[in-house]
């Protein structure tokens, strides 16, 4: 079945610095890959997501890049702010909806 | 916005007892629905697919007599944890997806603490 591999699993970041978190997943056949935020005790909350037919996505601060004959595909978070603290996941599917999660990335931003 | 409510948020039951997550689509029909457990600082783990009117297919390594699954409608799924142990303790949430969609839409989850 598909493994998806997250790294790293905590990433400490200064006020106004960039962040990157990076994923690698096992099926070709993946499609789709969003990203997700998700605050203690709270449902994942969609950020940004790309398909298998786009390289690159961004919106605002928040950009996805995908290659797929690598098999990889990566989150950047420009101008980080202190809100942006949370725990992120990749996930990946080629199958409508059926998310396979990434181990996670306990983001910090600190002032 | 398509919403996914999902109830009861907290419970908190004794050994031995059986309890019933509701994962419901409010403003959509949801063809498939997932449950999904996410222990303390580890990531969610797909533990079922769902779909109205037939059997739930589970992932390997999830006891399907422990935890059933019952998809009655288009816009309800159930998960019953049946003699929960301490070690179901997990915080349990549902997603849900429109036909012909790739984006799934997420319930509120439901912290479960079995004493």
């Amino acid at each position: 079945g598909e493994n998806v591999e997250q790294h790293p699993s905590t990433l400490s970041v200064q006020e106004g610095d960039s962040a990157v978190i990076k994923c690698t997943y096992s099926d070709s056949a993946s499609n789709y890959f969003p990203w997700y935020k998700q605050e203690l005790g709270k449902r994942p909350q969609l950020i940004i997501d790309i398909r298998s037919n786009v390289g690159e996505k961004k919106d605002q601060r928040i950009a996805v890049t995908l290659n797929k004959t690598a098999k990889h595909f990566s989150l950047h978070i420009t101008e980080t702010q202190p809100e942006d603290s949370a725990v992120y996941f990749c996930a990946v599917t080629n199958q409508g909806g059926k998310l396979i999660f990434g181990q996670g990335t306990e983001l910090s931003v600190k002032p | 916005g398509a919403v996914v409510s999902q109830h009861p948020s907290r419970v908190i039951c004794k050994s031995g007892t059986s309890v019933k997550i509701e994962c419901r689509s409010l403003d959509f029909q949801a063809t498939t629905m997932f449950w999904y457990r996410q222990f303390p600082k580890q990531s969610l783990m797909l533990m079922a697919t769902s779909n109205e009117g037939s059997k739930a297919t589970y992932e390997q390594g999830v006891e399907k007599d422990k935890f059933l699954i019952n998809h009655a409608s288009l816009t309800l799924s159930t998960l019953t944890v049946t003699s929960a142990h301490p070690e179901d303790s997990s915080f349990y949430i549902c997603s849900a997806i429109r036909g012909g969609w790739t984006e799934a839409f997420f319930g509120q989850g439901t912290r479960l603490t079995v004493v």
